[in-house]
């Protein structure tokens, strides 16, 4: 079993949508919990992230982390052709240690 | 917000000869450094992490003697693929840590070719 779980897509959806993008992990250990978005053939950036439980709100973008079932989310709203990307999920316990990352969810935001 | 340039962005070398991609933290002091490989619609896979003045430390299945990392200043990590085969063709992206969460910072990545 991966420790941190994702759903490649590929999603696609309307223009002004409310996009969810989930990840499930399996290591109690991690505390810190990241979204990273990814153009082709860039490098990731990151977009959010959140330490334990609870949600965390920039703009159109909210993270939430339910640890008590593992799961984290990311949710767009209003969404924008220039929204799509490869999101990436990714946890750490922190301390310095490596990211553990998810597979990533191909999103395209159509006209 | 904290930078990190990655050259070259793209290379193509011939088969058995090496290569070198550098990783520079433009505007902080990175304490850890990460490499990564990407294959096609694949998530990053971790290969080593390294810390300023200490060997890397490779991810199980990583041939060291192969990606040798080099970390000798708080700004500026290397990646050399060495004897490198078409296999090696890939995606390589680093990271840089400048001590708290928000320092995992990405550089653009490096295009490797093989032919």
């Amino acid at each position: 079993q991966k420790e941190v779980e994702q759903d490649p897509g590929p999603l696609s959806v309307p223009e002004g949508a409310i996009v969810s993008l989930n990840c499930t992990y399996s290591n109690s250990a991690f505390q810190y919990f990241m979204w990273y978005r990814q153009y082709s053939r860039k490098g990731p950036e990151l977009l959010m992230y959140t330490y334990s439980s609870g949600n965390k709100e920039d703009g159109r973008f909210t993270a939430q982390v339910d640890k008590s079932s593992k799961y984290i989310s990311l949710f767009i709203r209003d969404s924008q052709p220039s929204d799509s990307a490869t999101y990436l999920c990714a946890s750490t316990s922190g301390g310095g240690n490596k990211l553990t990352f998810g597979t990533g969810t191909q999103l395209k935001v159509e006209l | 917000g904290a930078v990190v340039s990655q050259h070259p962005s793209r290379v193509i070398c011939k088969s058995g000869t090496s290569v070198k991609i550098e990783c520079r933290s433009l505007d902080f002091q990175a304490t850890t450094m990460f490499w990564y490989r990407q294959f096609p619609k694949k998530s990053l896979m971790l290969m080593a992490t390294s810390n300023e003045g200490s060997k890397a430390t490779y991810e199980q299945g990583v041939e060291k003697d192969k990606f040798l990392i080099n970390h000798a200043s708080l700004t500026l990590s290397t990646l050399t693929v060495t004897s490198a085969h078409p296999e090696d063709s890939s995606f390589y992206i680093c990271s840089a840590r400048a001590g708290d969460i928000d320092g995992y910072t990405f550089g653009s990545g490096t295009r490797l070719t093989v032919v």
